[in-house]
């Protein structure tokens, strides 16, 4: 069926240093992708996208990568800072579906 | 515009009893998404409707549950009756229709069924 999933449920990092969230994803007719962050007591907020047409896509600290060969995106953060820490979520939509189908989430812990 | 608003914020009821969850759309959105959201599931895709109409209702865990669009800037989610295992964080969402975009959450609506 289909899935979206993430590779490491936590993930610990020094402020300053650079962050890696990995997502698989099993449906081969998903055509757009979102990296959403949660914080704690609210709901999921956009960060960035991206079309299957693109394997790369920046935004302001961030950008998102996506291999279409074997089904992964990934969202990485430069020079992270405590205001990351959170829950990241990817989400795949297919246009033919409609359907926006979350992954399981990533914890992002960021130590001053 | 204020963004997606659900209410209420917190809910705590006994088993048993209904429940209805309420949200209201960006203005000129036309898809509205509703989520459930455990530690243990993560966020799941309970319904969608696109103006107005139910596309696809197969996340909606049991008959229980019923979700309705009265109109095109509103819904509702019912539980009835309901049971201490519905206690999750409910989202709604809403996005434009007919284009791959980015769908805008509300602050969530916590239910505690005791």
């Amino acid at each position: 069926g289909e899935s979206v999933g993430l590779h490491l449920p936590t993930l610990s990092v020094q402020e300053g240093d650079n962050s890696i969230i990995n997502c698989a994803y099993s449906n081969s007719a998903s055509d757009y992708f979102i990296w959403y962050k949660q914080e704690s007591g609210k709901g999921p907020q956009f960060i960035i996208d991206i079309r299957s047409n693109m394997d790369k896509r920046q935004g302001q600290r961030v950008t998102v990568l996506l291999n279409k060969t074997v089904k992964h995106l990934s969202l990485q953060i430069a020079a992270t800072q405590p205001g990351d820490s959170a829950v990241y979520f990817c989400a795949e939509n297919s246009y033919q579906g409609g359907k926006l189908i979350f992954g399981q989430g990533t914890e992002l812990s960021v130590k001053p | 515009d204020a963004g997606v608003i659900q209410s209420p914020r917190h809910e705590v009821t006994e088993m048993g009893q209904e429940v209805t969850l309420r949200c209201k759309l960006i203005s000129g959105h036309n898809s509205l998404f509703w989520y459930r959201q455990t530690m243990m599931r993560g966020l799941e895709l309970l319904i969608y409707f696109n103006n107005n109409v139910p596309i696809d209702d197969s996340g909606m865990p049991e008959d229980r549950f019923s979700a309705k669009m009265p109109n095109a800037s509103f819904s509702t989610l019912k539980i009835q009756p309901s049971e201490p295992r519905d206690s999750a964080v409910y989202f709604c969402a809403s996005n434009p229709t007919g284009v791959n975009t980015e769908a805008f959450f509300g602050q969530g609506t916590r239910l505690t069924v005791v």
